[in-house]
């Protein structure tokens, strides 16, 4: 059965720090793993999906690793901003069922 | 496309009482989840669909708890009858195949409290 961990379970930044989140997990024939945000009192906002295949993806400010051989993926945030304080999940995805880990709260200091 | 949508955003209701939440899939989509998020457990898939048929609903917590998807733009979730450790927020997602990839859009989700 995946699990999926996510430590620490919270952070906060000064503005303008780089942010790195983390993400384990134990099924390493993992399908996909799939990076969200939510927003206090809201839905999750899907940031960035890497298929088993890839070994990174890119949008903007945000890149995120996987490296399915030692169960990890990380999640980095480039230039920080107050905006970017939320809570950040990531699932990891076996055929079509996500598993979450327990997510990142953060908080960016102005 | 207005992405997946819910109703209600919030329900209150009395325990005994029968529960009903709506989720409409983003066009085109052919798989819908279930999810349920709790501050204990986080977030937990109870069902998931695959054009229209329920494929695993081995996250469905109890007998109290149904599922149904008449076609390909409408799924309810049902709790009857409604107790309080169900309270908990409700989330649909949705999702489709292409190039290998699946990823999943969630709604904005239901707060349901059962009094």
């Amino acid at each position: 059965k995946q699990e999926v961990t996510q430590i620490p379970a919270a952070l906060s930044v000064p503005e303008g720090e780089n942010l790195v989140l983390n993400c384990s997990f134990t099924d390493s024939a993992i399908y996909n793993l799939q990076w969200f945000r939510q927003d206090p009192g809201k839905g999750l906002t899907s940031l960035l999906l890497i298929q088993s295949s890839q070994r990174e993806q890119t949008s903007g400010r945000l890149n995120a690793s996987l490296d399915k051989s030692s169960g990890r993926s990380t999640l980095y945030i480039a230039a920080s901003q107050p905006g970017d304080s939320a809570t950040y999940l990531c699932a990891g995805a076996a055929g079509n069922k996500l598993t979450f880990g327990g997510g990142t709260r953060v908080l960016v200091k102005p | 496309d207005a992405g997946v949508i819910q109703s209600p955003r919030h329900e209150v209701t009395e325990m005994g009482q029968e529960v009903t939440l709506r989720c409409k899939p983003i066009s085109g989509h052919d798989y819908l989840f279930w999810y349920r998020q709790t501050m204990m457990r986080g977030l937990e898939l109870l069902i998931y669909f695959n054009n229209n048929v329920p494929i695993d609903d081995s996250g469905m917590p109890e007998d109290r708890f149904s599922a149904k998807m008449p076609n390909a733009s409408f799924s309810t979730l049902k709790i009857q009858p409604s107790e309080p450790r169900d309270s908990a927020v409700y989330f649909c997602a949705s999702s489709f195949i292409v190039g290998g990839s699946n990823e999943q859009f969630f709604g904005p989700g239901t707060r349901l409290t059962v009094l």
